[in-house]
């Protein structure tokens, strides 16, 4: 398999649940993201990981917790969220130090909070 | 810091049209540019790129090229079909990072709809 496959594709979760989000990456990239995708909103970069390394968070708030615990895998761990959660959330990896090389995106998880 | 503007949308145009989407950005140095395509339900795919100035990229019949001196990346088909309909994203990564990493950052997107 290649490329980026994220889990699940759909999500249906209730306020005081919790669950997580799973991003993993077949192309040997050194850095992965996490973006939200808001109807008629810009994407919005959350997290950036390299070499697992968490470098930086976006002011997004505690009830998402990225982990990164290896290049090709990041997770987004999700409680008490809030119905202005619901989005697209799509993952993303790319070589760290190199600027001409593209991100590649997994087709996301979409989220609904009731 | 950077920032990337492109055309409001919808644009809704009759199959074998010719699409343009323009792009234009701010940025110092000399950027990497890209457009990416969404299709319905999918996340992003990369269209094409261009890495320096008077660049072209092209994929699928799609073009753009990298114009400095306007700051712009304009996408552009001659001949559009039903398939194309999508939104459509231009991102640039910086000439400079502080940080390590070059993070892309994005247009609001254009969605194009393409009618038989």
């Amino acid at each position: 398999e290649t490329g980026v496959t994220q889990t699940p594709r759909h999500l249906v979760m209730g306020m005081t649940n919790k669950k997580s989000l799973k991003c993993e990456q077949h192309l040997g990239h050194n850095a992965m993201y996490w973006y939200k995708q808001s109807a008629k909103k810009p994407l919005e970069l959350m997290f950036v990981y390299n070499f697992k390394e968490q470098t930086e968070n976006n002011s997004v708030p505690s009830r998402f917790s990225p982990e990164c615990p290896n290049s090709s895998h990041l997770f987004l761990h999700l409680h008490t969220l809030q119905p202005e959660d619901s989005a697209l959330y799509l993952c993303a990896s790319s070589q760290f130090d190199d600027r001409s090389q593209p991100q590649h995106f997994g087709d996301g998880t979409r989220l609904s909070i009731l | 810091g950077n920032s990337v503007t492109q055309m409001e949308g919808p644009v809704t145009l009759s199959e074998e049209a010719f699409l343009t989407i323009n792009c234009t950005y701010t940025a110092t140095g000399y950027p990497s540019l890209f457009w990416y395509v969404q299709y319905p339900g999918e996340g992003l795919q990369l269209l094409l790129k261009a890495t320096k100035a008077d660049d072209k990229g092209s994929n699928k019949g799609f073009e753009a090229t990298y114009r400095k001196e306007t700051t712009s990346f304009h996408l552009e088909k001659g001949s559009v079909q039903v398939s194309d309909s999508a939104v459509y994203f231009c991102a640039l990564t910086p000439f400079y990072s502080g940080a390590g990493s070059y993070q892309l950052t994005f247009g609001k997107g254009t969605k194009l709809s393409v009618i038989p």
